[in-house]
């Protein structure tokens, strides 16, 4: 199975601060790479897929990056509801694999 | 707007069993693959299991491979998880998830959760 290593693994931020969480796969995934955002007591929401393109209705605030085995999700200013748990996914290979979540908290 | 409803989750003793069903609006169901994804108390996301738009493939984790099984009726846009053989570590909340389409598995819209709880 492709392991996905997500750090940090939580981190404290103000609004406004840009944010970046990066995503090491265990073997080359091209851009098969995709992020979600969760929070409390919801369902994760897709922000990002193939590496860098933008889900429809997300904010031009979150950018994706990477390639092969490195990836990172960035948020440019951070805002109020982007508080919450990010997740990386590949899907290069089966089994569908996740990283372990970054927790953005405030500061 | 794609809308995607667990229903089916509850306490059950190990070993013992559970259907899970998940309706879906919104979308053609019939035209895509769905998956299932769970969530332990505190924990990341962990893919369960898929199938494809027509039953013709599906796959599981191995942690739940033998024990679980997925299906789904297109004429009535629901999806199933049929469980098995249930063990304390697979309390967690339960998510379908929509595959949008394409090469890369992207899941693009998901269900708020059912929570399955195993314990005697």
């Amino acid at each position: 199975d492709i392991q996905m290593t997500q750090s940090p693994s939580s981190l404290s931020a103000s609004v406004g601060d840009r944010v970046t969480i990066t995503c090491r796969a265990s073997q080359s995934i091209a851009n098969f790479v995709n992020w979600y955002q969760q929070k409390p007591g919801k369902a994760p929401k897709l922000l990002i897929y193939a590496a860098s393109r933008l889900q429809s209705g997300v904010p031009s605030r979150f950018t994706g990056s990477g390639s092969r085995t490195d990836f990172s999700l960035t948020i440019s200013s951070l805002q109020a509801e982007d508080f919450a748990t990010y997740y990386c996914q590949q899907s290069y290979s089966n089994p569908l694999t996740f990283g372990g979540g970054t927790k953005v908290e405030t500061k | 707007e794609v809308q995607l409803l667990e229903s089916g989750g509850g306490l059950v003793q190990p070993g013992g069993s559970l259907r899970l069903s998940c309706a879906a609006s919104g979308f053609t169901f019939s035209s895509y693959a769905m998956s299932w994804v769970r969530q332990a108390p505190g924990k990341g996301l962990e893919w369960v299991s898929h199938i494809t738009s027509s039953s013709a493939g599906t796959d599981y984790a191995d942690s739940v491979k033998g024990r679980f099984t997925i299906s789904r009726d297109n004429s009535k846009s629901m999806l199933y998880l049929d469980m098995s053989s249930l063990k304390a570590e697979d309390t967690a909340v339960y998510f379908c998830a929509k595959r949008s389409g394409g090469v890369q598995y992207i899941l693009d819209s998901w269900g708020q959760g059912a929570l399955v709880t195993v314990s005697s």
